[in-house]
């Protein structure tokens, strides 16, 4: 069975610099990887999606994300964010196997301050 | 338009009660879902139906019954309320049981047992 980790549970972090979200998964079998936002008391809205070749993807909203096979690790990233990025942020993981049941991790809050 | 909307959006009520959670989605989507997000932010998938077809069916109690009349509504009905229930529940959609293109998640039902 799949899991998925994000070490992070909160990031702080001052408008305009980088920041970096971390997420592993662990499975037996070959994954589409996701990331997820949450803005306060709505639903989550797909950031991107990793299911094959480049493994560079970017996503909505200035984030990217590199998928790294060897390390198992689907980090988020972007290069200058803003108050308005902040929100909580899922990793999920969908295993090629006959469920494709999506996986999410636990979530990290990103704390955007001015 | 909303694209998968649920109803109703907060629900109080006391525990040993009886309430249903209505979602419905105008994507022409074939696989619809229910997800539980706990006060911890961690979101655990219930179940899952592709074309009125129960496909994924976590362990959850048996108090917890998912219906879907046709492939455009997905309702859950929970018996016998206890106070671990209560929690945000998530319906979503995805085009096909692979969700090669994401889910597409509604803005919750937060359910709260006193």
């Amino acid at each position: 069975a799949q899991s998925v980790t994000q070490l992070d549970s909160q990031v702080p972090v001052f408008e305009e610099a980088p920041v970096e979200l971390r997420c592993n998964y662990s499975s037996s079998v070959s994954v589409y990887l996701f990331w997820y936002v949450q803005y306060p008391n709505q639903g989550l809205q797909l950031l991107l999606k990793y299911l094959s070749g480049s493994t560079l993807v970017k996503g909505i909203n200035g984030f990217e994300a590199e998928f790294n096979k060897s390390q198992t690790s689907f980090h988020l990233r972007k290069p200058s964010v803003h108050i308005s990025d902040t929100a909580e942020y899922f990793c999920a993981v969908s295993e090629m196997d006959s469920s494709y049941k999506l996986i999410f991790g636990s979530g990290t809050r990103l704390l955007v301050r001015p | 338009d909303t694209a998968v909307s649920q109803t109703p959006k907060y629900l109080v009520t006391q525990m040993g009660n009886d309430k249903s959670i209505k979602c419905e989605q105008n994507l022409g989507h074939d696989t619809m879902y229910w997800y539980k997000q706990d006060s911890k932010k961690f979101l655990k998938i219930m179940f899952s139906y592709n074309n009125k077809e129960l496909i994924i069916n976590e362990t959850v109690p048996n108090r917890f019954s998912p219906k879907s009349p046709d492939k455009a509504h997905l309702n859950l009905h929970i018996n016998s309320l206890e106070l671990g229930d209560s929690a945000v529940y998530f319906c979503a959609s995805s085009q096909d049981r692979k969700a090669l293109y994401g889910y597409t998640f509604g803005s919750g039902t937060r359910l709260t047992v006193v």
